[in-house]
């Protein structure tokens, strides 16, 4: 059972619209991330954030903006959507440990948001 | 430049038969790798994670190896099931602190055909 949720799972918005995709976990962790994800090609980071009222841009560009008020909530929002954002964006935290040794986090993702602008 | 590549880019098997999928990377210093199972219009699924003390971790029908000198892992999948078609990727740590950042491969997809 799936501890990282997003929604909307898929959502079809015209140009110029103003969207917010949601990320919720229930598992405390203070590490949250959003990836940017087209058809073959490898995950993007476009923003992070380590804990509560930090946040940061991450390696790809991206005209959106992240928020984190609470620990389990990282929400992100575009202002006015173009057809160049169309894309699967995937939310993840990490926390917990699958080795003894340090930075072993494991990363959790949601299920992911298909955003597709016209 | 710090890279993950993975191959074959796609993959098809029958149903039973055992597969080997590869990833080389140059990411420096390194930390730990990872691999992930994606399903079509999933996340990514964590399989194994393994840092450079570990040359082979298990998780069920899935083996992933690693070879930190040559900097090379592989994911074996045995008696492969309709299950297992999703792209498969490596992911690689460059480092152990909190600032560690990840690279992603692209990818194999792997179809698994009756």
């Amino acid at each position: 059972e799936a501890d990282i949720y997003q929604t909307p799972r898929y959502l079809v918005i015209g140009t110029g619209k103003k969207i917010t995709l949601e990320c919720s976990q229930t598992m405390g962790h203070d590490k949250m991330y959003w990836y940017q994800q087209d058809p073959g090609m490898e995950l993007h980071l476009i923003h992070y954030s380590y804990g509560v009222n930090s946040t940061e841009k991450g390696d790809l560009s991206s005209e959106s903006t992240v928020s984190r008020i609470r620990t389990e909530h990282f929400p992100l929002t575009l202002e006015s959507a173009r057809p160049s954002h169309t894309s699967q964006y995937l939310c993840a935290s990490e926390g917990g440990r699958q080795s003894e040794l340090p930075g072993a986090n494991v990363l959790t993702f949601g299920a992911g948001s298909r955003l597709t602008v016209l | 430049k710090n890279q993950v590549e993975q191959s074959p880019q796609s993959l098809i098997i029958l149903e039973g038969k055992n597969c080997t999928l590869q990833c080389n990377y140059t990411v420096s210093p390194f930390s730990n790798l990872r691999w992930y199972k994606q399903d079509t219009g999933r996340g990514p699924v964590s399989l194994t994670i393994m840092t450079f003390s570990e040359n082979t971790k298990s998780n069920g029908r899935y083996t992933a190896t690693l070879d930190a000198d040559t900097k090379q892992s592989s994911l074996h999948i045995t008696a492969s099931q309709l299950s297992d078609s999703a792209s498969y990727i490596c992911v690689v740590s460059d480092r152990g602190s909190t600032l560690g950042r990840l690279y992603f491969g692209r990818g194999t997809q792997l179809t698994v055909w009756p």
